[in-house]
Formats: C-alpha cells, structure tokens, sequence
C-alpha cells in the first residue's frame, strides 16, 4: 500500500500559486520526501526532494512542518504547461521491502487559462 | 546521456503470446524496476533489481519474469500475454537504496493484449 495521501485532483488558473498537500503519518526517521510529476504518455519526472523545513528550486518549493507527517508542494505562477499528475513517495527501498517504491494515485493537477 | 531507454515504444500482442520488454540504463545505477500503469491509477512494482543477479517480487508479480546479467539492463518477461496486461510498462532506476535517491524513469511501453 502507499505510504502517501494525496488529494486525487486540483484545478487552478494560469498564474496562480498552487499548493499539493500529501500526508505521510508513519514517515520514517531516515525518509525524505520526493516529488515526481508525470505528463500523458510520458515517465514521472523528478520535481524536488526534501528531509525537512523548506527547501526551493528553480521548478518549485517543498515545504514540510516538525512532525514531518506532511509536505506541501507548492508551485509559484503556474502555466498551462503544468497540468500533470503530481505524486507524492516517501522513502525508498529500505532492505526489508519496496513498500516506499509504491506510487499512489497522485494528484491530477488541471491548470486553466 | 540517454538515461533510462525502453524499447519498443508500443506493441500488440494477442493472448497467449510472449514477449520481452527492453530497459537500460547507462547512469551505472545499482537499481533498476519495473512499474506498470493502467489507466487512471498509479503506478504499480512488478519487479525490482538491487544490483546484478539479483531480483525481487513487488507488488503484482504474476505473469512476469525478470533477469539482470548485467548492470546496465534489465529485461521484463512477459509469458502467456492476457488482457489484463494490457497497460504501459515504465522502467526506472536509482543510484542506491537510500530515500533521498530519486527514481529516474524511461517513457514507457505501451501494451496492448487481444
């Protein structure tokens, strides 16, 4: 099962801040938290990944409170272009499994003009 | 560097019939896996790999072979194809085994059984 929770589906408008909330309530203390975003016909593409507090690229921010039971995705400005499905993982094949390999149903992202 | 490359694109087979499903790599990844994604839905573990000669189940196995002789590929087998394996078939590896490695993952090949 996937470790994630993630809403199934947001709409926004072009040039708007778009915020994705995934909860990960039994993170683990070694996982990080990853970010992929997959476009139609195409493999998911990472986005950003981060351990705790906030970390920023050129593409987006990840924000993620104390506890880490959470993270929030936030993309500044959105395009058109960004429409995709955004999925959450947390962790990663950890020796006993590939249970942090399971991808949910992800987030599937509408932008608007 | 090519990344992640699947080989083919798209293929249709009927029931019964077998095929192989191509994936390298040339990032010198230990690991490399095979997802599958139907329509809709998130995508699934079939196989992992966690180095050469070595291969473990995910989480829907059945109807699926693998091999890794070397680093670079890692080859899905499909044997007695059914329409339930109609789908698009995603490869990806990783650096190591560790969370913060990301997935680096191919385009995919779309199957089709009829």
């Amino acid at each position: 099962l996937a470790k994630t929770t993630q809403p199934i589906s947001m709409d926004s408008y072009e040039g708007q801040e778009v915020n994705i909330t995934c909860s990960h309530n039994n993170i683990a203390t070694n996982d990080y938290i990853t970010w992929y975003q997959q476009f139609p016909s195409q493999g998911p593409r990472f986005i950003i990944q981060g351990y705790k507090t906030k970390v920023t690229n050129e593409v987006a921010s990840l924000f993620i409170p104390a506890d880490r039971k959470s993270s929030t995705l936030s993309l500044p400005r959105v395009s058109l272009s960004d429409t995709a499905v955004y999925y959450c993982l947390v962790g990663a094949y950890s020796g006993g499994g590939a249970d942090g390999l399971t991808f949910g149903k992800g987030t599937h992202l509408i932008i608007q003009p | 560097n090519a990344g992640v490359t699947q080989t083919p694109k798209f293929r249709i087979l009927k029931i019964g019939q077998s095929m192989t499903l191509q994936c390298t790599q040339d990032m010198n990844h230990n690991y490399m896996y095979w997802y599958r994604q139907d329509p809709g839905m998130g995508l699934k573990l079939i196989y992992y790999s966690v180095g050469a000669g070595i291969t473990d189940k995910g989480e829907v196995p059945n109807g699926y072979n693998v091999s890794r002789s070397t680093t670079e590929d890692f080859p899905l087998r499909l044997e007695l194809a059914a329409p339930s394996q109609t789908s698009v078939y995603f490869c990806a590896s990783s650096y190591d085994q560790y969370s913060n490695s990301p997935l680096h993952f191919g385009n995919g090949t779309r199957l089709t059984v009829t």
